[in-house]
């Protein structure tokens, strides 16, 4: 079955500091992999996803296939980028979208 | 800007009503999703929407039906709410292969 894990709560950070949150899929057949942000007292909103291979707010994601995994990283955290971040994984094709657990990053002053 | 709007922020609601949530979005968008959003579980997915009239079940379309009569309006029904279904409910919409843009949410209480 189709599944998205983050296989972290809470990851906590200083202001600085280089992050990653991880996420790994299971799917057999080609994904399509996005980082949905949910600030405080806003929506969730796309952050990123894997076709367009772009940084947003200086955060970039790899997809490895190899070991089915679709990483956000950023090199030097900054205070806003505090967030609840899902990771999630859009498959068949009428495009159906399941997402993980989430993981809360705190960035420390 | 594509707008999803729910009809209520809050709702709360007693075991064995029946209860709808409502979901408009603007951008004659395809495909139309309905998630309930509880901590440590992340989002999980009931129902979606490919079609007027066409649903396909989640992950945890128990206790839940949906109805999609026009393009723009998918509806979430729970037929007899229970306490387990308290949650935060989000409606998302979006064309084939792209971005979800997602209401507000729907804080649902059920005492």
């Amino acid at each position: 079955a189709q599944r998205v894990t983050q296989p972290e709560k809470l990851l906590s950070v200083f202001k600085g500091a280089p992050v990653e949150l991880k996420c790994n899929y299971s799917y057999s057949g080609s994904p399509e992999l996005f980082w949905y942000v949910q600030y405080s007292r806003q929506r969730l909103q796309l952050l990123l996803r894997h076709i367009s291979r772009e940084s947003i707010k200086g955060f970039t994601a790899d997809l490895n296939k190899g070991e089915t995994s679709f990483h956000l990283k950023k090199p030097f955290a900054q205070e806003e980028d505090s967030a609840m971040y899902y990771c999630a994984l859009a498959y068949s094709s009428a495009s159906k979208i399941i997402f993980g657990s989430g993981t809360r990053l705190s960035i420390r002053p | 800007d594509v707008k999803v709007t729910q009809s209520s922020r809050y709702l709360v609601k007693r075991t064995g009503e029946k209860v709808f949530l409502e979901c408009v979005q603007d951008m004659d968008h395809e495909n139309m999703f309905w998630y309930r959003q509880d901590p440590g579980l992340g989002l999980r997915l009931i129902y979606f929407s490919y079609d007027v009239k066409m649903k396909e079940k989640g992950d945890i379309p128990e206790g839940y039906s949906v109805s999609r009569e026009k393009k723009e309006r998918f509806s979430l029904i729970l037929e007899s709410a229970s306490t387990n279904q308290t949650s935060m409910y989000l409606c998302a919409s979006s064309s084939l292969s792209e971005k979800l843009f997602f209401g507000s949410g729907t804080q649902l209480s059920v005492l």
